[in-house]
């Protein structure tokens, strides 16, 4: 059972545009929701991250969008460069724990 | 600082093989998780340990185990390799058990012929 959706799986963005994925969950357990980018051959490495009891979280040109109710968050990269071109994974975890359930993955490419 | 260390980065096993995989977590760090990537199934939870007890499993066979030593390193296993455990294991450092934040490691990248 796939209890985190990440749509969409691939996504291209021009230069200075706006990235948006989305993550849908159904364990309303879950309390805690970071953000990972992975570069090819690296580990996924935290992004941002953020808990249920607020609706948005900002750092720096990347903020993440929480609905509780409807059991869905997203992210948003602002201005977006080619650098940020990488494969982004929503995640979500209970009591902050370390037993993270991952979206399946954007492939997200930015064309200069 | 150094970061997340595995070992080995690289390794080949025919069906049939074990396998243990290294990792040695940020200093200071004593939460190790391990997860597992691969392109059908992408990133699965496989174990946590935390001060040398495993906290939490995920749903994998029992030909996977890991353990954490005293010094918070921690190996993984996996015996009698099959085609499909072809993957890259990652594995994860974090401060404590609940801290919601981890570091990985670049992963091993295991292959099985």
């Amino acid at each position: 059972q796939q209890q985190v959706k990440q749509s969409p799986q691939s996504l291209i963005v021009q230069k200075g545009g706006i990235s948006i994925i989305n993550c849908a969950y159904e364990n309303t357990a879950f309390d805690y929701f970071p953000w990972y980018q992975q570069f090819p051959g690296k580990g996924p490495a935290l992004l941002i991250a953020i808990r249920p009891d607020v609706s948005e979280k900002k750092e720096g040109r990347f903020t993440i969008s929480f609905n509780k109710s409807a059991k869905q968050f997203s992210l948003h990269i602002m201005d977006s460069q080619p650098g940020d071109s990488a494969t982004y994974f929503c995640a979500a975890s209970e009591g902050r724990g370390n037993m993270l359930t991952f979206g399946g993955g954007t492939r997200l490419m930015v064309k200069p | 600082k150094a970061g997340v260390t595995q070992t080995p980065r690289y390794l080949i096993k025919t069906r049939g093989q074990q396998v243990t995989l290294s990792c040695s977590p940020i200093s200071g760090h004593r939460s190790v998780s391990w997860y597992q990537q691969t392109p059908g199934q992408g990133l699965q939870f496989l174990f946590e340990y935390f001060s040398e007890t495993q906290r939490n499993k995920g749903n994998f066979p029992g030909r996977f185990s890991g353990r954490q030593f005293s010094n918070s390193r921690s190996e993984m296993n996996v015996s009698t390799l099959e085609l499909g455990d072809s993957a890259l294991y990652l594995c994860a450092s974090g401060r404590g058990p609940n801290t919601g934040e981890l570091f990985f490691g670049e992963g091993s990248r295991l292959t099985v012929l």
